[in-house]
């Protein structure tokens, strides 16, 4: 089973809005709403920043916010800040194969 | 505050053999699922296998099933990642996550390291 699909990198400047794409299947993303994205800094272990779609844990920045359409997630940012950069993985239940959950390969944001 | 904090990662010969740990704390353990999750490094995360409260349903990836072993010990708070049969693709950091919800992981350890390599 391949992982969901993420670009490579994006960047944007500060206070910009910025959208990260997560594409996957009707067995994954088009057919469940247990879609999350985490946020990774260097070193550190990944941080829960969005689940079922849309909802934000308590503590995370309104700055965030899911979306899904059909087989794609998507994780917006708001007002950029440089303390945004780091790395964003989705993820999504899926019942492919044995597979409980996949992943993405993740998008490297880089704030100019 | 919860913590998860793993222990037990290492260099390890191909076709060894680890048992990795993870002391929970801050939550009531025996409340929740858990999960295993790997990254290799410059990859995405990969998850390994996961458990649920009474050690009643386990699941694994295709490629750790009949290698490793997943368990709990809910009086001592601890989950643990039995892990035969070692492969050089097994390298990478193995995280232990708190499962909130289908296939989400609220919390992370910080992981720990195994090196399979001759």
């Amino acid at each position: 089973q391949s992982a969901l699909t993420q670009p490579a990198s994006v960047s944007g400047s500060p206070g910009q809005s910025i959208t990260f794409s997560c594409t996957g299947t009707n067995s994954d993303v088009g057919s469940y709403n247990f879609v999350s994205w985490y946020q990774q800094h260097p070193g550190k272990a990944p941080k829960l920043i969005i689940y079922e779609v849309t909802n934000r844990p308590s503590g995370v920045s309104n700055r965030f916010s899911g979306s899904k359409s059909g087989n794609t997630a998507s994780l917006t940012i708001s007002g950029l800040q440089a303390e945004d950069e780091a790395d964003y993985y989705c993820s999504s239940y899926t019942t492919s194969s044995s597979l409980d959950r996949l992943f993405g390969g993740g998008t490297k944001l880089t704030v100019l | 505050e919860v913590q998860l904090v793993e222990s037990g990662g290492g260099l390890v010969q191909p076709g060894g053999s680890l048992r990795l740990s993870c002391a929970a704390s801050g939550f009531i353990f025996s409340d929740y699922w858990m999960s295993w999750v790997r990254q290799a490094p410059g990859k995405g995360p990969e998850w390994v296998a996961y458990i649920n409260q009474d050690e009643s349903k386990k699941s694994y990836v295709d490629s750790v099933r009949g290698r490793f072993t997943i368990s709990r010990d809910n009086a001592k708070n601890s989950l643990y990642l039995q892990m035969n049969s070692l492969r050089a693709e097994d390298t990478g950091l193995y995280y232990c996550v708190r499962d909130s919800k289908a296939a989400t992981s609220d919390y992370w350890g910080q992981g720990t390291l195994i090196t399979v390599s001759s």
